[in-house]
């Protein structure tokens, strides 16, 4: 069985701080991770992604996400917020073997001018 | 270079009534994905579909089918509508040859209104 919790409904952050939003997994074998991210009445834009190698990942516009396999979490992080970065992000894993995303119920991210 | 493509974008229906949803992939994937996103929640996975075949299912009633065109598009039916089949439909598109690792495209999604 597969599992992502995503801990915070909310996050805000003030423009220009770094923000951080959590995610942990549980998934049998090895774990495939995404973050998407989605705006309103949108669908989902992929973010970023770890399959294997190095524990942080750099994705989109500024965004990265370390890999912390003892933790089982990939928090996705960004050294400095812009309003624009305010929308709902999504955490999903892929068990080795399943052809389906598991996605987590999401956080929503606020930045705060 | 068209990405992925659903409609309609809105759709109100009665109980009991039937739905159809449509989804073009984007151009040059083969692998067709559906999705659940009630509202507050994330997606819930529906079904796959690769070669016009049901590769794999979500815990969905049989009230929700599929369908997938030799061009790759695919249509979600859904029977016997319920008011708590309310929600945004995401279709996803992507290269089976991609692999494990390769990440899905959306549409923006078609939401359905049941009264």
């Amino acid at each position: 069985a597969q599992s992502v919790a995503q801990p915070e409904d909310q996050v805000n952050v003030a423009e220009g701080n770094p923000l951080t939003v959590k995610c942990t997994y549980s998934v049998s074998g090895n774990p495939y991770l995404f973050w998407y991210v989605q705006y309103p009445n949108r669908g989902l834009q992929f973010l970023l992604k770890y399959i294997t190698g190095d524990n942080l990942v750099k994705g989109s516009y500024g965004f990265e996400a370390e890999f912390n396999k003892s933790q089982t979490s990939f928090h996705l992080k960004k050294p400095s917020a812009l309003v624009s970065d305010s929308a709902l992000y999504f955490c999903a894993v892929r068990g080795t073997g399943a052809n389906n995303l598991f996605f987590g119920t999401g956080t929503r991210l606020t930045v705060i001018p | 270079d068209a990405g992925v493509t659903q409609s309609p974008t809105h759709l109100i229906k009665t109980r009991g009534q039937q739905v159809t949803l449509r989804c073009s992939p984007k151009s040059g994937h083969d692998t067709v994905s559906w999705y659940q996103q009630a509202l507050g929640q994330g997606p819930q996975f529906i079904f796959q579909y690769y070669e016009e075949e049901e590769r794999q299912r979500g815990n969905f009633p049989d009230r929700f089918s599929g369908h997938q065109f030799p061009n790759y598009s695919s249509e979600l039916n859904v029977n016997a509508l319920l008011l708590g089949d309310s929600a945004l439909y995401l279709c996803a598109s992507s290269l089976l040859q991609g692999g494990i690792g390769s990440p899905l495209h959306f549409g923006n999604g078609t939401r359905l209104t049941v009264t």
